[in-house]
């Protein structure tokens, strides 16, 4: 069983549509990643939370560190939103222990 | 933002031959570089942590004579694959910390995709 587990692995949606990707973690962490990686391979770093809520556009993610629960939201859905989205725990060394990701596809 | 850049972007080479990846921090120091490995549909996997000035720590099951990292300045990291066979083919990534903040906060680069004929 992977340390980090996220669902759904796919999802495909329609353009407009809330979105919410879940990441669970069976290690107690102090914080928790999101990432964002695109079709071409490139990787950004969309949060790193420790607790609560953190908002950026209409990006939301948030964490339960004692359910070690973080659900990463996107509201009114775009095409471009398309991509794969990781989550990712830091261990030692700042070393991080990834998701399987879930891969976005965003319909018009 | 902290922008971390790879060259080159891809390449390709034949099998046997050396490749070299550079990972470097463009507008922050790096005191530690992490090298990735991603094959088709896979998630990311940590080959080794890269120290400035110091050896690089592998993790378990890379082979540190065929993937040798060198850490010679603050912002730039270098991968060299050797003797590549086509098994070596996958998207290599590195991702930068931030020297002196306290916060685990990484910065990827944006990936080198390796084709070994």
């Amino acid at each position: 069983k992977n340390e980090v587990e996220q669902s759904p692995q796919n999802l495909t949606a329609q353009e407009g549509e809330f979105i919410t990707i879940n990441c669970s973690y069976s290690v107690g962490i102090s914080a928790l990643h999101w990432l964002q990686q695109h079709p071409g391979g490139g990787i950004v770093s969309l949060f790193m939370l420790s607790s609560g809520k953190k908002k950026h556009g209409r990006l939301i993610a948030t964490i339960n560190i004692q359910e070690k629960h973080s659900s990463l939201h996107i509201t009114a859905s775009h095409p471009r939103d398309s991509a794969v989205y990781i989550c990712a725990r830091p261990g030692t060394a700042s070393k991080l222990t990834f998701g399987t990701g879930t891969r976005l596809q965003v319909t018009l | 933002g902290a922008v971390v850049s790879q060259h080159p972007s891809w390449v390709i080479c034949k099998s046997g031959t050396s490749v070299k990846i550079e990972c470097r921090s463009l507008d922050f120091q790096a005191t530690t570089m992490f090298w990735y490995r991603q094959f088709p549909k896979q998630s990311l996997m940590l080959m080794a942590t890269s120290n400035e000035g110091s050896k690089a720590t592998y993790e378990q099951g890379v082979e540190k004579d065929k993937f040798l990292i060198n850490h010679a300045s603050l912002t730039l990291s270098t991968l060299t694959v050797t003797s590549a066979h086509p098994e070596d083919s996958s998207f290599y990534i590195c991702s930068a910390r931030e020297a002196g903040l306290e916060t685990d906060t990484q910065y990827f680069g944006p990936g080198t995709r390796l084709t070994v004929l």
